[in-house]
């Protein structure tokens, strides 16, 4: 079975400054997606960024971007010139391309960022 | 933004009684699904659905039922809450290619 892990519960960067959170994930397949989600206070969860895996570039969105490593199956997120309204839950989250999987997302357990001004 | 909105986004309630959430989505989506999340578990799929009246279990499904009988919308029930079925529940729909789009949340309290 995949699983997800995110090791650092928490982690704080200065406003301005860059920061990257690990996640790494266990897998046998060789086709999935990876994607990480925010969650800031107000609860609502929003999706940060998407890898394909059979893409070799790593995606990019503005100041959000990723570290791909699917040898490693390592999937960092790196976040920079961050700002206040970055602090949030950033979760990882794993889903198999195969069909038939009802599209089901495999989860890590979460890091808390904190932006200190 | 993806539509989805769940009701009621609050609710504090007695433990035995029943209890039931709605998603509503006017996305026309065929999957649709209902997380908990908990401090120290992130999110656990309870049910999910591939289509109208087509579901199934997710991780932690023991004391839920959920039913779909139209394309948009997605009932969780609880038959007779507990204390520790207390979370904050969400819905989400999966659009291509296979990232969830969440609602916003509904914070379940049983005293």
């Amino acid at each position: 079975a995949q699983t997800v892990t995110q090791s650092q519960p928490e982690m704080s960067v200065q406003e301005a400054e860059t920061v990257t959170l690990s996640c790494t994930y266990d897998t046998s397949e060789s086709d999935y997606y990876l994607f990480w989600y925010k969650q800031p206070p107000s609860r609502q969860m929003i999706l940060v960024i998407r890898q394909e895996a059979y893409k070799q570039q790593n995606a990019t969105e503005n100041r959000f971007s990723v570290n791909f490593q699917k040898a490693a199956k390592s999937f960092s997120l790196k976040i920079s010139d961050s700002q206040l309204g970055d602090a949030a839950m950033y979760f990882c989250a794993y889903r198999s391309a195969r069909a038939g999987n009802n599209r089901k997302l495999i989860w890590g357990l979460g890091t808390s960022l904190a932006v200190n001004p | 933004d993806a539509g989805i909105t769940q009701s009621p986004r609050h609710k504090v309630t007695e433990t035995g009684t029943p209890v039931t959430l709605r998603c509503h989505q006017t996305e026309n989506h065929r999957y649709m699904y209902w997380y908990r999340q908990d401090p120290g578990h992130g999110l656990r799929l309870i049910h999910y659905s591939y289509g109208v009246k087509d579901t199934d279990k997710g991780e932690v499904s023991d004391g839920y039922s959920v039913s779909r009988s139209k394309t948009e919308d997605f009932l969780l029930t609880l038959e007779s809450a507990t204390s520790s079925q207390t979370s904050v529940y969400f819905c989400a729909i999966s659009g291509p290619p296979g990232e969830l789009f969440f609602g916003e949340g509904s914070r379940l309290t049983v005293l």
